[in-house]
């Protein structure tokens, strides 16, 4: 099964700060690999697919590099709606297989 | 609307079985293949089973694998997934999800999800 790390685990930040969550596979999955956010209480959503193309209505302040085994997310001006926990998800082949998750809390 | 709407949850004893469905609808649903994910609380995503837009392929995790049983009725534009031999461990919020033309794809549409709690 191919192991997905991300990190860190947890960040604080404030509104209009520039973040970065990093994903790594223990395999190359080429760019098979896409990102989710997920908010309290409610079903993960898919943001980027593809390692980096953005889901419909996904705004631009979102940006993705990597490929084969190094991947990041980057928020460039946090906004109060981007307060969530975020995943990354191999689709290379199965079983899928999800990091462990990224949240991203107010400062 | 595009959706998938989650039912069958409940509180189950350990070893106990119980089945989830999953009806979708404003999609072609035997045209996806689809997935289900769980969520025990407080913790990740765990992707548990798939299923080919056919029915004819189903994958599962090392964890579920020869005690759950994925399915689908492309006719009813219904998911299932029959759980056996439950364990406390299992406890979490099952969704489904909607993948792409193969089980390896990403998961461009979930459910509000149902929750599994096993316990005695």
């Amino acid at each position: 099964d191919i192991q997905m790390t991300q990190s860190p685990s947890s960040l604080s930040a404030s509104v209009g700060d520039r973040v970065t969550i990093t994903c790594r596979a223990s395999q190359s999955i080429s760019s098979y690999l896409n990102w989710y956010q997920q908010k309290p209480g409610k079903a993960p959503k898919l943001l980027i697919y593809a390692a980096s193309t953005l889901q419909s209505g996904v705004p631009s302040r979102f940006s993705v590099s990597g490929s084969g085994t190094d991947f990041a997310l980057t928020i460039t001006t946090l906004q109060p709606e981007d307060f969530a926990t975020y995943y990354c998800q191999q689709s290379y082949s199965t079983p899928l297989t999800f990091g462990q998750g990224t949240k991203v809390e107010i400062k | 609307e595009v959706q998938l709407l989650e039912s069958g949850g409940g509180l189950v004893q350990p070893g106990g079985s119980l089945r989830l469905s999953c009806e979708a609808s404003g999609f072609t649903f035997s045209s996806y293949a689809m997935s289900w994910v769980r969520q025990a609380p407080g913790k990740g995503l765990e992707w548990v089973s798939g299923i080919a837009s056919s029915g004819g392929t189903t994958y599962y995790s090392d964890s579920v694998k020869g005690r759950f049983t994925i399915s689908r009725d492309n006719s009813k534009n219904t998911l299932y997934l029959q759980m056996n031999s439950l364990r406390a461990e299992e406890t979490a919020v099952y969704y489904c999800a909607k993948g792409g033309g193969i089980i390896a794809a990403e998961l461009n549409l979930w459910g509000q999800g149902t929750l599994v709690t096993v316990s005695s």
